[in-house]
């Protein structure tokens, strides 16, 4: 099994809302990675946890909050979110940290009201 | 990082080989060069990486001169399903510090019958 699923594929909320998005490998990976992409920007790094804890955190607002509950699963928590924080959330894996992660999910497109 | 330097839209037919460079002067010692293709509304998806010469897999091959100050993406034979955005990232294998994991602009590549 070589892929990073996320789910889900489609997200709509209101600025007041919480939601969560998640991602799952079964790979065995052991750094796993949070981007966000714009339309027509290339994707950006927000976090990176390796081993279950959180390794990078390039000054993300504490309205996006990471979760790694085990090896396989990665969450990231949503509350109070702007409308520019509208994008495609993009999930990652790697063997270890790596500045290419070997594999990318689907991503989740977020619209935020 | 190395920041890299790639054209922003390039043009082709089907069947002709696609060369894409990307410029990375400052590229560092132990800098790898990895190319990652892109369809709309999908995560990015890892094609070929290299350190020094070529490389070439059953998708793609890559060319690094000996003073690894660019390198150039091959495609041969190109289909329109090849039709996406090319990202180029320089960086090394593992990431050890708070650096800044970037992408590039990317090239948005439009394979025409």
């Amino acid at each position: 099994d070589t892929e990073v699923t996320q789910t889900p594929k489609h997200l709509v909320m209101g600025m007041t809302n919480k939601k969560s998005l998640k991602c799952e490998q079964h790979m065995g990976h052991r750094a796993m990675y949070w981007y966000k992409q714009k339309a027509k920007k290339p994707p950006e790094l927000m976090f990176v946890y390796s081993y279950e804890k959180l390794s990078i955190n390039e000054s993300v607002p504490s309205r996006f909050s990471p979760e790694c509950p085990n090896s396989s699963l990665l969450n990231l928590h949503l509350h109070a979110l702007q409308p520019e924080d509208s994008a495609l959330y993009l999930c990652a894996s790697s063997q270890v940290v790596r500045v290419s992660p070997e594999y990318f999910g689907p991503g989740t497109r977020l619209t935020v009201l | 990082l190395a920041k890299t330097t790639q054209p922003i839209s390039m043009d082709s037919y089907e069947g002709q080989e696609v060369n894409i460079t990307c410029s990375h002067n400052n590229i560092a010692t132990n800098d790898y060069i990895t190319w990652y293709q892109q369809f709309p509304s999908q995560g990015p998806r890892f094609i070929i990486q290299g350190y020094k010469t070529k490389v070439t897999n059953e998708v793609a091959s890559l060319f690094i001169p000996a003073d690894r100050k660019s390198s150039t993406l091959s495609l041969p034979r190109v289909s329109l399903s090849d039709t996406a955005v090319y990202y180029c990232l320089v960086g090394p294998p593992m990431n050890t510090g708070f650096q800044k994991l970037v992408f590039g602009t990317g090239t948005r590549l439009l394979v025409s019958p």
